[in-house]
């Protein structure tokens, strides 16, 4: 079965920083390039940061630009998103998303991880 | 502001068939055919329903069709079905420095 979880969500103080991670399973995870998206409560969906399936080739929204790191571990299945500064404005579930191979589009959605940051 | 429009909300009756745009500019949904569209139920994480414009991935309903004419891409639900009640998202490649942006959502609500 093709799955994502994500993990590594919590409450976090203004300017701290969380680490995301996001593990692959039923699916050959190096060959595919990967999406973060995140969601604020009540609020619509918000792409964040993608990477090739090398992590050759990058890339962040403007709100993340500078603060956000998307990388990715094959050997370990593993795709990761370390947010450093962060504001209220972060507070969201984190989804991690694949890509479709050679089309565009996020065919398989992980179960997403809420980040809240706040005082 | 989300860079692509969509309206707030769409109804309509079961077995109808309903239509939700998705307005953008030359740099991103009139530029490609890199257009997607989700759906989200309450509570679950989204589910693709369409990419680059007109391709149903396996397993997703015929009822859904999608389409493009100039800056606007379009989603269609024929045979509208009380499960098809939820938000539904477009997103698009975009040229404009980032990669990806998304439209604000519309929620469809079957009477």
């Amino acid at each position: 079965e093709v799955q994502l979880v994500e993990s590594g969500g919590g409450l976090v103080q203004p300017g701290g920083s969380l680490r995301l991670s996001c593990a692959a399973s039923g699916f050959t995870f190096s060959s595919y390039e990967m999406n973060w998206v995140r969601q604020a409560p009540g609020k619509g969906l918000e792409w964040v940061s993608f990477i090739t399936s090398s992590g050759s080739t990058i890339f962040y929204a403007d709100s993340v630009k500078g603060r956000f790191t998307i990388s990715r571990d094959n050997a370990k299945n593993s795709l990761y998103l370390q947010m450093n500064s962060l504001r209220a404005e972060d507070t969201a579930v984190y989804y991690c998303a694949r890509e479709i191979v050679g089309a565009t589009g996020s065919d398989c959605w992980g179960q997403g991880t809420l980040v809240t940051v706040s005082s | 502001q989300s860079a692509l429009t969509q309206p707030a909300s769409v109804s309509g009756s079961p077995g109808q068939s309903i239509t939700i745009s998705c307005t953008g500019t030359s740099s991103d949904v009139g530029g490609y055919n890199y257009v997607s569209w989700y759906q989200q139920h309450p509570g679950k994480a989204p589910k693709l329903m369409i990419y680059d414009v007109t391709n149903r991935p396996s397993g997703v309903s015929y009822r859904f069709s999608g389409s493009k004419s100039g800056n606007t891409a379009s989603l269609t639900i024929s045979g509208l079905q009380a499960e098809d009640e939820a938000d539904y998202y477009c997103s698009s490649y975009t040229s404009s420095g980032t990669l990806y942006v998304f439209g604000a959502g519309t929620k469809v609500t079957v009477l």
